[in-house]
This record gives structure tokens, C-alpha cells and sequence, in this order.
């Protein structure tokens, strides 16, 4: 059964910091891996989407990056601002179809 | 282009009683899926669904019941509520079943 981890669960930073959110997953054989954030209280927002063959995609100051040998995904995130302040969430696709397996959540609060 | 849309997006019941969510997907995105989000549990899947079929369904009892109507738009019925039951339900579209996910911005479920 596929786990996923998310390391740290909370982090808190001043602004302007370059940060990296950490995301793993025991079972390699996965489709795709997305990220999105959640503001408190809403749904998901869709950062980034990694298919299996890519090693990493960005976009703006979000730089996701992929390893499916060591199960591990890191999502960068440069210059934070407090507005980025949000749970961020990992979630893999394991074959072809829609379920999603989620990770519990890194916390992030971006301080003015 | 709208994105996805949920309806309510609050409900009280209590229990015993049964409720009905409904998830309009992106124009275009033919394959739901639902998820149930508690603070114990996290996100959970609960089913998907493609051109009116289901095709995965996660571990809930059979009280948790979904359809897929021929204009993409789904709905999910919870019968006999339990407190158990309280919890933020999202749902999510893409355009194929292994492409991008979406989310809506829920529907808050309090069983009294």
C-alpha cells in the first residue's frame, strides 16, 4: 500500500527565504505526482504536476523536482512572501486512473 | 473558464439522516473523483468516476454511494450519517482520468 510522507510537518520562516518542502513515497511505480496548496478552510489549489518520466517542472518561483528511484520529491520555493503562507500537499498517482494518495501536509507560515 | 463547482457548501444534519453533494467538473473534464478530508484522517479517496462509470473506489462502508450523470456532473449520498461523518468533501476533475487534478472548494459536512 502506497505511503506517502511529508517532512517537516509545520515550518515558519521570515520573508524572503528560499525554502524546500520535502514529499516521499514508498512505492516507485507511480504515474504522476502532484503539488497543491490549501488555504484554511478551502480546497486544493494545483502548484505542479510531475509526470513520472519528467525529473522536475517549475513555474514563477516553484520549482518541484522528481526522484522515483529514492521515492522523494522536493518542491522549492523561492523568496517566499506571507502570501504564500498555506498548507502545501503531496499526492501521487499511482496508475492510470484519478486516485490520488496524499501525504498529511507542511504547514507553512511566510512572517513579514 | 469555471472551475469546479460544489454545491452547498455548508450542511448541517444530524444523525441518522442522509445528504446529497453535488460537483459540477470543469467544461471539458469528464473524470471525477471525491475525497473526504478529516484533521484525523487527512485525504482520503472515496471514488471516480469516467463517462458515468465508476472505476476505483476507496475503503468506505457502502453507506457512501456516488453517480456520474452523461453531462459529467456527479453527485455523492451519504445515508444513515454518522458523527464519524463530519469532515470537508472535495472534488476534483481532469480531463482524462491520469491527467491534471482540480479541485472545488468543498462542501463542509456537520453531522449533529
Amino acid at each position: 500500500k502506497q505511503e506517502v510522507t511529508q517532512i517537516p510537518a509545520a515550518l515558519s520562516v521570515p520573508e524572503g527565504e528560499n525554502l524546500v518542502l520535502n514529499c516521499s513515497f514508498t512505492d516507485s511505480a507511480i504515474y504522476n505526482l502532484q503539488w497543491f496548496r490549501q488555504d484554511p478552510g478551502k480546497g486544493l489549489t494545483s502548484l505542479l504536476l510531475i509526470q513520472s518520466s519528467q525529473r522536475e517542472q517549475t513555474s514563477g518561483r516553484l520549482n518541484a523536482s522528481l526522484d522515483k528511484s529514492s521515492g522523494r520529491s522536493t518542491l522549492y520555493i523561492a523568496a517566499s512572501q506571507p502570501g504564500d503562507s498555506a498548507t502545501y500537499l503531496c499526492a501521487v498517482q499511482e496508475t492510470s486512473g484519478s486516485r490520488l494518495t496524499f501525504g498529511e501536509g507542511t504547514q507553512l507560515t511566510v512572517n513579514p | 473558464k469555471a472551475g469546479v463547482t460544489q454545491t452547498p457548501r455548508y450542511l448541517i444534519k444530524t444523525r441518522g439522516q442522509q445528504v446529497t453533494l453535488s460537483c459540477s467538473p470543469i467544461s471539458g473534464h469528464r473524470s471525477v473523483s471525491w475525497y473526504q478530508q478529516t484533521p484525523g484522517q487527512g485525504l482520503q479517496f472515496l471514488f471516480e468516476y469516467f463517462s458515468e462509470t465508476q472505476r476505483n473506489k476507496g475503503n468506505f462502508p457502502g453507506r457512501f454511494s456516488g453517480r456520474q450523470f452523461s453531462n459529467s456532473r456527479s453527485e455523492m449520498n451519504v445515508s444513515t450519517l454518522e458523527l464519524g461523518d463530519s469532515a470537508l468533501y472535495l472534488c476534483a476533475s481532469s480531463l482524462i482520468p491520469d491527467g491534471e487534478q482540480f479541485f472545488g472548494p468543498g462542501t463542509r459536512l456537520t453531522v449533529l
